[in-house]
């Protein structure tokens, strides 16, 4: 079974261009979530779906951050413009709703590098 | 909002040592996750651990939700475990998120 994919692995770009990073959670999950990684700190969560539906963002940036998920399936979380600040690790995970059970299982991360 | 503490931040262990990683957290959660990230970035699953004592291999972990801490213990170390060691914990009421721990920084040396 494949695990989660994100792509692309890792990303440069200058401030003030916009990004976009990718994910495709493990097949039959429909929770999705996006969290960001700062270094020397443990992941944050951004945003989370259940199928298509953002059921928690309060802690995205919506002034730069948008994320969306249209057909419940992959999810794509874009930046505009990026800030020095939005350097980090952007990791996706998902997980399976069984019983209130909700292990998440996550990608390799994308890593963003914002001169 | 909930604390996720690690204890400790850093651990150099020689080969074949044992270890013991400690997470306290400050309020009641619904359940716990051990995560490792290897040195490449990756998260890995190694416990989904509300309560009880769970075993997989040299590792094991044992969480005690009405003290609110959970122990991960890691057996005859080697090098390959080297990475950061996270505990997220998922509040109750959240369906699913996570709030991670700083993590502990482990050094397995040959």
């Amino acid at each position: 079974e494949a695990g989660v994919v994100q792509s692309p692995r890792y990303k440069i770009i200058e401030k003030k261009q916009p990004v976009a990073f990718w994910c495709n959670p493990i097949s039959g999950h429909n929770t999705l979530y996006w969290y960001r990684q700062n270094l020397g700190q443990g992941p944050e969560l951004l945003i989370r779906y259940e199928n298509e539906e953002a059921v928690d963002d309060s802690q995205l940036p919506k002034d730069r951050f948008s994320a969306e998920r249209l057909k419940g399936v992959d999810s794509t979380l874009k930046i505009q413009p990026a800030e020095l600040g939005d350097s980090a690790v952007y990791l996706c995970a998902s997980s399976l709703e069984a019983g209130a059970v909700y292990e998440q299982y996550f990608g390799p991360g994308t890593r963003l590098t914002v001169t | 909002g909930i604390q996720v503490e690690q204890s400790p931040p850093d651990l150099i262990l020689q080969e074949g040592a044992n270890s013991t990683l400690r997470c306290n957290f400050s309020d009641s959660v619904n359940n716990l996750q051990w995560f490792h990230q290897n040195p490449w970035g990756q998260l890995i699953n190694l416990f989904y651990i509300p309560s009880g004592t769970k075993q997989n291999g040299r590792l094991s972990a044992t969480t005690v939700a009405t003290e609110r801490y959970s122990l991960l213990y890691i057996s005859s170390s080697q090098t390959t475990d080297s990475g950061v060691y996270f505990c997220a914990v998922e509040i109750i009421g959240s369906q699913g998120n996570l709030i991670f721990g700083k993590g502990t920084k482990l050094s397995v040396k040959p």
